[in-house]
C-alpha cells in the first residue's frame, strides 16, 4: 500500500488568494508528479520532479508552480486563484528502475469562487 | 508522440456479466511499459498492473485479466463476473523508456455495474 498524502482534501477558496496544495510522501521515492483531472476525468500532467531541487513542467501549462526541497515533500503553488483552477489535483510518486509504476495520493479537490 | 486511446467513455452493465475495456496505444519506443488504474467514486488512483513490452502473456488476476497484443497495439482489461465494487473510472497509461518515467493517460472509461 503507497503512503503518498495529500493536504487539504476539500479547498474552497475566493479568487486572487495564494494557496498551496500539500503532497508528502514516505516511500523515499526520489520522482514525484502533479495532475490536474478535469470534470470530463481526463488527467494532465502539470509538473514533475525526479528529485530534489529538480522541476519540470508537464504536458499541460500550467500557472501553478512547484519546489522540491526535500524528497519527501512536493508542494504545488498558486499565486493568485482564478475559478478557471476549479478542479481535482492528484499528486503521485513512484520509485527506481523498473519500479515505474506511480502511486497517487487521495487528492485535492480545488473549488475557486 | 505517445498516445493512448480509451474509445469508450461509459460502459453499463448488470452485475456478474463479463466486461472488457479496451486501450490502443501509439508509440515509436520499442521498450515502453503499459499500466491500468482504477479511480473509484472516492477519487483516489489504485494501480492494478504494468506490463513490459517485451512480455507479452496475458495475466490473470483473480476476476481480472489482461490482454496485451503488440501486433494490434492493444491492452485490454477483462473484469469476469463483474460485481457492483468494480464501478469505478478505468485509465489505461502508457511509459516510453525515453519519456523518464512520465505517464500518458487514455481519457479513462466509466464502468457502471448495477445490480
Amino acid at each position: 500500500e503507497a503512503d503518498i498524502y495529500q493536504t487539504p482534501r476539500y479547498l474552497v477558496i475566493g479568487t486572487g488568494k495564494k494557496i498551496t496544495l500539500e503532497c508528502s510522501q514516505t516511500m523515499g521515492h526520489d520522482k514525484m508528479y502533479w495532475y490536474q483531472q478535469d470534470p470530463g476525468m481526463e488527467l494532465h500532467l502539470i509538473h514533475y520532479s525526479y528529485g530534489v531541487n529538480s522541476t519540470e513542467k508537464g504536458d499541460l501549462s500550467s500557472e501553478s508552480t512547484v519546489s522540491r526541497i526535500r524528497t519527501e515533500h512536493f508542494p504545488l503553488t498558486l499565486e493568485s486563484a482564478r475559478p478557471s483552477h476549479t478542479s481535482q489535483y492528484l499528486c503521485a510518486s513512484s520509485g527506481e528502475g523498473l519500479k515505474l509504476e506511480q502511486y497517487f495520493g487521495p487528492g485535492t479537490r480545488l473549488t475557486v469562487t | 508522440a505517445q498516445k493512448v486511446t480509451q474509445a469508450q467513455t461509459e460502459i453499463s452493465v448488470v452485475e456478474k456479466e463479463d466486461v472488457t475495456l479496451d486501450c490502443v496505444y501509439e508509440t515509436r519506443d520499442t521498450t515502453y511499459y503499459l499500466f491500468w488504474y482504477k479511480q473509484p467514486p472516492s477519487g483516489e488512483l489504485v494501480f492494478l498492473i504494468r506490463r513490459n513490452s517485451f512480455d507479452e502473456q496475458n495475466e490473470i488476476s483473480g476476476r481480472y485479466s489482461w490482454n496485451f497484443q503488440k501486433s494490434t497495439s492493444s491492452f485490454n482489461f477483462t473484469i469476469t463476473a463483474s460485481q457492483v465494487v468494480d464501478s469505478a473510472v478505468y485509465f489505461c497509461a502508457l511509459s516510453e523508456e525515453s519519456g523518464y518515467s512520465t505517464l500518458t493517460f487514455g481519457k479513462g472509461t466509466m464502468l457502471l455495474v448495477s445490480p
